[in-house]
């Protein structure tokens, strides 16, 4: 079955914390996409990693791809109030003829002042 | 302004009604995309739309039905809605490469429908 999960699906921190959220995936990808999503608006790209061994790092974020372990990290530094969000992990996976993404539960990340 | 926009915003309607979502990209992508988000659920993929032809359906219920008149615009005619069908609708685009037809996806803001 093909599944992308993400763990934890809910997480309330302090600011200044650091914290990792999970992406695992169930077969073969080398493309991984992380997204984050505002409370009633869409859905922003974050970070494309296209390879095994990936690391892109965008101010506090930084994500990671170990396409052997099927896992990506998503990994947030002194975390600040404006990180809150939902965030998303999505992996192409090869089905039905075709590529398309195969999008994780999402994790609701609130970060307390 | 995301490149990628919608319209409406909301959207009330009952359950006898016929309705439309817009979806249209200014991007110059070949592939375009409707997902429903519901709460506590993770993104369906509705349809998938490559050079303007579908190339997914994903088993979706015939009261949703979808056009796509070029590479710019998408449309999805709503009939006969359930309130389960409550939920944020969201176009996407892409520009497919290297024979994939999945790369990095563009998204409008959605559409909030309440079917009542």
């Amino acid at each position: 079955e093909l599944k992308v999960e993400q763990n934890p699906l809910f997480l309330s921190m302090q600011e200044g914390k650091n914290y990792t959220i999970y992406c695992n995936y169930s077969t073969t990808s080398d493309r991984l996409y992380w997204y984050r999503q505002d409370p009633g608006k869409s859905l922003e790209s974050l970070f494309v990693l296209l390879s095994n061994g990936a690391v892109k790092q965008e101010g506090r974020l930084m994500a990671s791809l170990d396409t052997k372990a099927r896992l990506s990290t998503l990994h947030i530094t002194a975390a600040v109030h404006d990180l809150s969000a939902t965030y998303f992990c999505a992996v192409d996976m090869w089905m039905d003829s075709n590529y398309q993404l195969i999008w994780g539960a999402g994790t609701k990340l609130i970060i307390k002042p | 302004e995301t490149g990628v926009t919608q319209t409406p915003r909301h959207l009330v309607m009952g359950m006898t009604n016929k309705k439309s979502l817009k979806c249209e990209q200014h991007l110059g992508h070949n592939a375009m995309y409707w997902y429903k988000q519901s709460a506590k659920k993770p993104l369906e993929l509705m349809f998938v739309y490559s050079l303007e032809e579908r190339v997914e359906n994903n088993s979706v219920p015939s009261r949703f039905s979808p056009e796509c008149p070029n590479s710019s615009h998408l449309f999805l005619h709503l009939h006969t809605l359930q309130p389960e069908d409550s939920a944020l609708y969201l176009c996407a685009s892409s520009q497919p490469g290297g024979g994939r037809t999945n790369t990095e996806a563009f998204f409008g803001q959605g559409t909030r429908l309440t079917v009542v």
